[in-house]
C-alpha cells in the first residue's frame, strides 16, 4: 500500500470547518483513499473513502486532487466531539486486505 | 446501526496463561480482522480471515496466537501462553464485500498480563 504523509497535529476551531491534509504522491491507480479515526481509546471509525470523485457523507467530506497525490478530508461544523486521531490509509479496495495504520493526525477541536 | 460486539471489555491475566478474545462481527460480513494497540502506539494488524481460513498475517501473528470461527458467528482469537508485551487493546474488525464497505471495528479488549 501506498505511503501517506500527515501532520502529527492540528487544532480546530469548534464550529467551523476542518480541513485535514494528506499527501499520497505514489498511491497507485487502483488504490482507494480511507480515511479513519479513533477517539481515545475506542476502536477505529470509518469516515469516508473515494477513488478519484470527490464524496461526502454525513460525517464529513472527502476532496481528492486530480492527479490524486494528496486529498483532504473537511469536517464541516467540527464538534468537540470530533476530537480524535484522524488516519488517512491508501489501499486496494480488496476485500482480504489490510489497513495499514501509520501514526495518524491528532485533532483537537478547540472550544 | 450494526456493531461488532467484543467481550470482555477488560481481561486481566497471569504471564503464561492462555486468555480468548471473543468477537461477533456484522451478521452478513465475510471479511474479519484482529488488531492491537499497545498503549501509546500504533494500530498494528494482526491477521485477516475469510472463508474459514486465514488470508493473511503479520509478522506479529506467531505460533502463539490462533484465531477460529468455531459456530459462524464468533470470531475468536487465542493467546496461548500470554507475555507481558502481549497487553494491549484489541479490535476485532469485519468488513463486507463491495466498494462501498469500510471496515466496521469493535470497541476493543483491553488485556492486561501480569
Amino acid at each position: 500500500d501506498a505511503k501517506t504523509t500527515q501532520p502529527t497535529s492540528m487544532d480546530c476551531a469548534e464550529g467551523r470547518a476542518a480541513n485535514l491534509p494528506c499527501n499520497h504522491s505514489t498511491i497507485s491507480g487502483n488504490e482507494y483513499v480511507y480515511w479513519y479515526r479513533q477517539i481515545h481509546s475506542q476502536g477505529p471509525q470509518y469516515i469516508i473513502h473515494g477513488l478519484k470523485n470527490n464524496e461526502t457523507n454525513e460525517m464529513a467530506s472527502l476532496i481528492i486532487t486530480e492527479d490524486r497525490k494528496s486529498s483532504t478530508l473537511i469536517l464541516p461544523h467540527a464538534t468537540l466531539r470530533d476530537t480524535a486521531v484522524y488516519y488517512c490509509i491508501v489501499r486496494v479496495n480488496n476485500g482480504n486486505n489490510r489497513l495499514a495504520f501509520g501514526k495518524g493526525n491528532q485533532v483537537v477541536v478547540i472550544p | 446501526e450494526p456493531e461488532v460486539t467484543q467481550t470482555p471489555s477488560h481481561q486481566v491475566t497471569q504471564m503464561g496463561q492462555e486468555v480468548i478474545l471473543r468477537c461477533v462481527p456484522i451478521s452478513n460480513h465475510l471479511y474479519f480482522y484482529w488488531y492491537r494497540q499497545i498503549l501509546g502506539q500504533k494500530v498494528e494488524f494482526l491477521v485477516s480471515f475469510y472463508n474459514n481460513e486465514i488470508s493473511e498475517k503479520s509478522e506479529i501473528f506467531d505460533d502463539q496466537f490462533s484465531v477460529e470461527r468455531p459456530d459462524g458467528s464468533n470470531f475468536t482469537l487465542k493467546i496461548r501462553s500470554t507475555k507481558l508485551e502481549d497487553s494491549a487493546m484489541y479490535f476485532c474488525a469485519s468488513r463486507g464485500t463491495g466498494a462501498l464497505n469500510g471496515y466496521t471495528f469493535g470497541s476493543g479488549t483491553r488485556l492486561t498480563v501480569v
